[in-house]
């Protein structure tokens, strides 16, 4: 079946921009988190979805940044006067969890920000 | 705070060596562990994971166990191939934590005929 997908696969911006990245979960699964991967780093969390709601937004580093879940699928990240320090990819990852101990993240392909 | 160390990279084998990858954890409670991997051009995948302590965690010949007395998870596996060349990450998720995972900042193997 269909993995988790994310669009668009890369995107430049200039310093100052908006931009809007965006979240396909696999059919079904309720729990949507968002991540963070800088060069030669591992993902940092950033929000995570429990249906249409943020149940966790704790890692979003500043007010620039918002997520969104409308519907409880499609998820958008939302980064506002975007800076050089923003360049990152973006990965995002869904859950079906039926119990903490049986849940694994699914992750998508990452959208690749540079902010030139 | 919770966090993941692991070992740097790159680790470069011949193939056939045996691999350990170093991993330890800092965490106020009792976490479940995991191993994620990531393979060129390809998006994260679970390679496995334990939920307690003792339990061992196995995939595609690759094995780690959870030691709650030194605090680690050390990736093993005994001969590798040159497709196992990948950056493999080790992550933790707490118990009532929502989910997340913490990341260590990961491992690059690289496999050589």
């Amino acid at each position: 079946g269909a993995g988790v997908s994310q669009t668009p696969s890369n995107k430049v911006t200039e310093k100052g921009k908006y931009v809007e990245l965006r979240c396909d979960p696999i059919s079904g699964h309720t729990a949507l988190y968002w991540y963070r991967q800088s060069l030669g780093q591992g993902p940092e969390f950033l929000i995570y979805f429990q249906g249409t709601g943020a149940a966790d937004d704790s890692g979003l580093p500043n007010d620039r940044f918002f997520a969104v879940r409308p519907e409880g699928s499609v998820s958008t990240l939302k980064i506002q006067r975007t800076e050089r320090g923003d360049s990152a990819v973006y990965l995002c990852a869904s859950s079906s969890p039926t119990s903490e101990s049986t849940d694994t993240q699914y992750f998508g392909p990452g959208t690749r920000l540079t902010v030139l | 705070g919770n966090s993941v160390t692991q070992m740097e990279g790159p680790v470069t084998l011949s193939e056939e060596a045996f691999l350990t990858i170093n991993c330890t954890y800092t965490a106020t409670g009792y976490p479940s562990l995991f191993w994620y991997v990531q393979y060129p051009g390809e998006g994260l995948q679970l390679l496995l994971k334990a939920t307690k302590a003792d339990d061992k965690g196995s995939n595609k010949g690759f094995e780690a166990t959870y030691r709650k007395e030194t605090t680690s998870f050390h990736l093993e596996k005994g001969s590798v191939q040159v497709s196992d060349s990948a950056v493999y990450f080790c992550a933790l998720r707490m118990y009532g934590g929502y989910n997340k995972l913490i990341f260590g900042a990961g491992t690059r193997l690289a496999v050589h005929p």
